[in-house]
């Protein structure tokens, strides 16, 4: 158990609906990533906060949305839902940044379903 | 342009084998970071390892050691007397950090150690 805790575990939703996936870091850690992976694409990376704020942005569509709140929780936020959104959500979290990207350790995803 | 070619789809050993994984990159920055990320059949993710552009000292952690080489571009993961829990997808990365990080992902290399 990394200590990285994602909900829901699965999601099935319509096409054109709105969905919120939540990611609660390691105790301490003030980074969270997100990720994708799909058979299409195959593993992507979204975005990075820190602390609150954005720190580095990915292949994160216009129609996704993200943030990292005070008690260092982030929520992916993905809207006007299409077939090709269905994928394993990853979320991840580090301690404080230092040089460069840090050792990552990784929640147990949230696999979307559109239909 | 930036690439991570894992030219291996699929590698299968028996176990107690020696097995190495191949990752070669390209990219023209100078600042770059490589990761290995491994994915069991149980779909979690799991970051192996974390390698700057400016550090090409081998590392070795238990039977897993890399293999960093800028002369070839290259980033080899050797498992040491491979056990079946080593089956798992395994994923290298590159990290572009001049300006916003941008991540390349190799489309992973399946390994199967069979008993």
């Amino acid at each position: 158990d990394s200590g990285v805790t994602q909900t829901p575990k699965h999601l099935i939703t319509a096409t054109g609906q709105r969905v919120t996936l939540r990611c609660s870091p390691r105790s301490g850690d003030l980074s969270v990533y997100w990720y994708q992976q799909s058979l299409d694409q195959g593993l992507q990376f979204l975005i990075q906060y820190y602390n609150g704020e954005e720190r580095a942005k990915g292949n994160i569509l216009e129609r996704f949305s993200a943030q990292q709140f005070p008690d260092l929780h982030s929520e992916l936020n993905l809207s006007s839902l299409e077939l090709g959104d269905s994928a394993l959500y990853f979320c991840a979290s580090s301690p404080a940044p230092g040089q460069g990207p840090d050792t990552q350790y990784f929640g147990p995803g949230t696999r979307l379903t559109v239909l | 342009a930036q690439k991570v070619t894992q030219a291996q789809t699929e590698i299968s050993v028996v176990e107690k084998e020696d097995v190495t994984l191949d990752c070669v990159y390209e990219t023209r920055d100078t600042t770059y970071y490589l990761f290995w990320y491994k994915q069991p059949p149980s779909g979690e993710l799991v970051f192996l390892i974390r390698r700057n552009s400016f550090d090409e000292q081998n590392e070795i952690s238990g039977r897993y050691s890399w293999n960093f080489q800028k002369s070839t571009s290259s980033f080899n993961f050797t498992i040491t007397a491979s056990q079946v829990v080593d089956s798992a997808v395994y994923f290298c990365a590159l990290i572009i950090t001049s300006g916003t990080y941008k991540y390349i992902f190799g489309t992973g290399t399946r390994l199967k150690v069979l008993a």
